[in-house]
């Protein structure tokens, strides 16, 4: 079985350009998860989809971060303008329903904004 | 205070040793996942457990639900073990609402 793709995996952009991640679920996954990690910290949830309706996006940023799900299928997370402080890796994960089963993690956008 | 809390932070051990790390968490849960982050972002799940204990090779998981406390243990540790352990619980209740709260990590390094 295929796992979560994410590209790009690494990306250097300087600070007020704009950026875009790329994820591709497991099939058949209705549940897709937008996570930001700032070193030394846990993964912070940003935005949460079931299907291509919005579950949860009370900790997104929506004056500069923006993501959509349009097919239900894969998704892009946008930043525009990026500042320094969003310097992050950036996970994406996807799971069968809400709940627990089959979550899978993808392997992560490393951005750095100088 | 997190709700979730992990320990060490930082563990550095020589290669054979028993490795054990620790999860607290203040937050009622109905799973808890362990998870392995490696140089470069990517996360691996390692376990979901919800009672007990589970083993996968040289890993093993326990949760105690009452005590809200799971541990993860390496037996034999090698240095390709070396990477962030991060402990994170789902909450009981509204399934729709649910998200994952993460501990905020413990770094592991294994020595030759």
């Amino acid at each position: 079985e295929a796992g979560v793709a994410q590209s790009p995996r690494y990306k250097i952009i300087e600070k007020r350009q704009s950026v875009a991640f790329w994820c591709n679920p497991i099939s058949g996954h209705a549940t897709l998860y937008w996570y930001q990690q700032i070193l030394g910290q846990g993964p912070k949830l940003l935005i949460q989809f079931q299907n291509n309706g919005v579950v949860d996006d009370s900790q997104l940023p929506k004056d500069r971060f923006s993501a959509e799900r349009l097919k239900g299928v894969d998704s892009t997370l946008k930043i525009q303008p990026a500042k320094l402080e969003d310097s992050a890796v950036y996970l994406c994960a996807s799971s069968f329903g809400t709940g627990t089963y089959g979550y899978t993690f993808g392997s992560g956008t490393r951005l750095t904004v100088v | 205070k997190n709700e979730v809390e992990q320990s060490p932070q930082n563990l550095t051990a020589q290669e054979g040793e028993f490795i054990t790390i620790n999860c607290s968490y203040s937050v009622g849960i109905s799973a808890l996942h362990w998870l392995q982050q490696h140089p470069g972002g990517g996360i691996v799940s390692l376990f979901m457990l919800s009672s007990g204990k589970k083993k996968h090779g040289r890993l093993i998981a326990t949760i105690n639900i009452q005590e809200k406390h799971s541990s993860l243990h390496i037996t034999a540790s090698h240095p390709r073990d070396s990477a962030v352990y991060i402990c994170a619980g789902w909450p009981g209740g509204k399934q729709g609402a649910q998200k994952l709260v993460f501990g905020q990590g413990t770094r592991l390094t294994i020595n030759p």
